[in-house]
């Protein structure tokens, strides 16, 4: 299977709101309501920021959230803030032979 | 407070056996309800899930295709850990392997610090 397909960038002002694109299959994110979002620091581990869809871990700041239409799901950050700048990897369950299938990353800068 | 804490060397040569621990605290890798993971990390391949371990009533691992001829997950239960091996290694497998843990459910909660494998002569 193929990695899903993210933006490479996006970028936004602190305060603004910016949504980043997970574009999958009818096997995969259209399939399933298991997407996950990941938030990746520089030589840091991923942190789990949304799982299936829509839910916040705890200590997650409401300011992120998820949705998902077909087969493409969204992560919108809103309020930006300085600490967002980090790179952004959505996954989803793709059936029992690839229980988690990556997008590629996006690279959120916050100018 | 679940962690995640990973040892292993980070030079392995071409043809060799690639070989990491993930050490647990805070859960059991005997768990009933989780699955533990190791997944990689490259720039031309990106984040790339190898494989797992869980238990329910026996253990079970599960590997992607990619990787499956070459790989082996074992849980440590005397040790509460798990470990990964990748044989017969190429440059290609260069990249930061992580170990995590999915929860309950289809995602992955807890992840390790991370640990860069280099491979060559």
């Amino acid at each position: 299977q193929s990695a899903l397909t993210q933006p490479r960038s996006v970028s936004g002002s602190p305060g603004q709101s910016v949504t980043i694109s997970c574009t999958g299959t009818s096997s995969d994110v259209g399939a399933y309501n298991y997407v996950s979002w990941y938030q990746q620091h520089p030589g840091k581990a991923p942190k789990l920021m949304i799982y299936d869809v829509t839910k916040r871990p705890s200590g997650v700041p409401d300011r992120f959230s998820g949705s998902k239409s077909g087969n493409t799901a969204s992560l919108t950050i809103s309020g930006l803030q300085a600490e967002d700048e980090a790179d952004y990897y959505c996954c989803s369950y793709a059936g029992s032979y690839t229980p988690w299938l990556f997008g590629g990353g996006t690279k959120l800068t916050v100018l | 407070q679940v962690q995640l804490h990973q040892s292993g060397p980070g030079l392995v040569k071409p043809s060799q056996t690639l070989s990491l621990t993930c050490a647990l605290s805070g859960d059991s890798v005997s768990s009933n309800s989780a699955a533990w993971n190791w997944i990689r990390q490259s720039p031309s391949r990106g984040l790339e899930w190898l494989g797992r371990t869980y238990y329910r009533s026996k253990w079970y691992s599960d590997y992607a295709v990619s990787v499956k001829s070459r790989i082996t997950i074992n849980p440590d239960t005397s040790k509460n850990q798990f470990s990964l091996q990748l044989n017969s290694v190429t440059p290609d497998d260069t990249a930061v392997y992580y170990c995590a843990r999915a929860g309950s459910g289809w995602y992955l909660d807890y992840w390790g610090q991370g640990t860069l494998v280099t491979v060559s002569s």
